[in-house]
């Protein structure tokens, strides 16, 4: 099946500094991206969906200023947390959707922790 | 407020038990309901239900979708140990743009 990867799948930063994830489809082009963050024994909520060559498209709730994303090829999605505080500290996954139908199957990577002293 | 409730919560069986996950959901401009599971980290697709009454199966999973009275099943005969983990039901709306979680069952299959 499709592959999707995650970079970095764990990082510990200091609060004020800002941290870039990558969201890589290896082995198809994606389309559509999604980004959702998971908080310990809750569902995941999306935050955000990017389609490549556009601006994403965010969820109600989501700062789009401290949650930057790029999807800058069919192949890459990056989301940036900006200044990040404590409490930005969750599990980020990202999914790919390949395909032209808006029903294609997506492609879950692995997520990333982030945690935020 | 568009929600997708999964019950239970958790569960515990013994090998070879029969299980039934539950998922509830109030969406608007739904098109489909899906089925994952959880192991470590990504979610891997299970089911995509579109269509009222029709099942789905693969092996020992199978799954139906109710749309008159909003929820759907997933049921898994004769499990086993390696079918321990969260299973996830998503609601897609909005042409597919959009997917509401709900929280996941536990399963763990004991020995």
């Amino acid at each position: 099946g499709a592959v999707v990867s995650q970079h970095p799948s764990w990082v510990i930063c200091k609060s004020g500094t800002s941290v870039k994830i990558e969201c890589r489809s290896l082995d198809f082009q994606a389309t559509t991206m999604f980004w959702y963050r998971q908080f310990p024994k809750q569902s995941l909520m999306l935050m955000a969906t990017s389609n490549e060559g556009s601006k994403a498209t965010y969820e109600q709730g989501v700062e789009k200023d401290k949650f930057l994303i790029n999807h800058a090829s069919l192949t890459l999605s990056t989301l940036t947390v900006t200044s990040a505080h404590p409490e930005d500290s969750s599990f980020y996954i990202c999914s790919a959707r390949s395909g032209g139908s808006p029903s294609s199957e997506q492609f879950f990577g692995p997520g990333t922790r982030l945690t935020v002293l | 407020e568009d929600k997708v409730v999964q019950s239970p919560l958790s569960l515990v069986v013994h090998e070879g038990d029969t299980v039934t996950l539950n998922c509830s959901y109030e969406v608007t401009n739904f098109r489909s309901l899906l089925w994952y599971k959880q192991e470590k980290k990504a979610p891997t697709f299970l089911f995509m239900l579109t269509s009222s009454g029709i099942e789905k199966k693969s092996g020992r999973l199978s799954s139906i979708l109710d749309k008159k009275e909003l929820f759907s099943i997933l049921n898994i005969t004769a499990t086993q140990t390696g079918d321990s983990a969260i299973y996830l039901c998503a609601v897609a709306s909005r042409n597919f743009n959009k997917f509401y979680f709900g929280s996941g069952t536990k399963l763990n299959v004991k020995p």
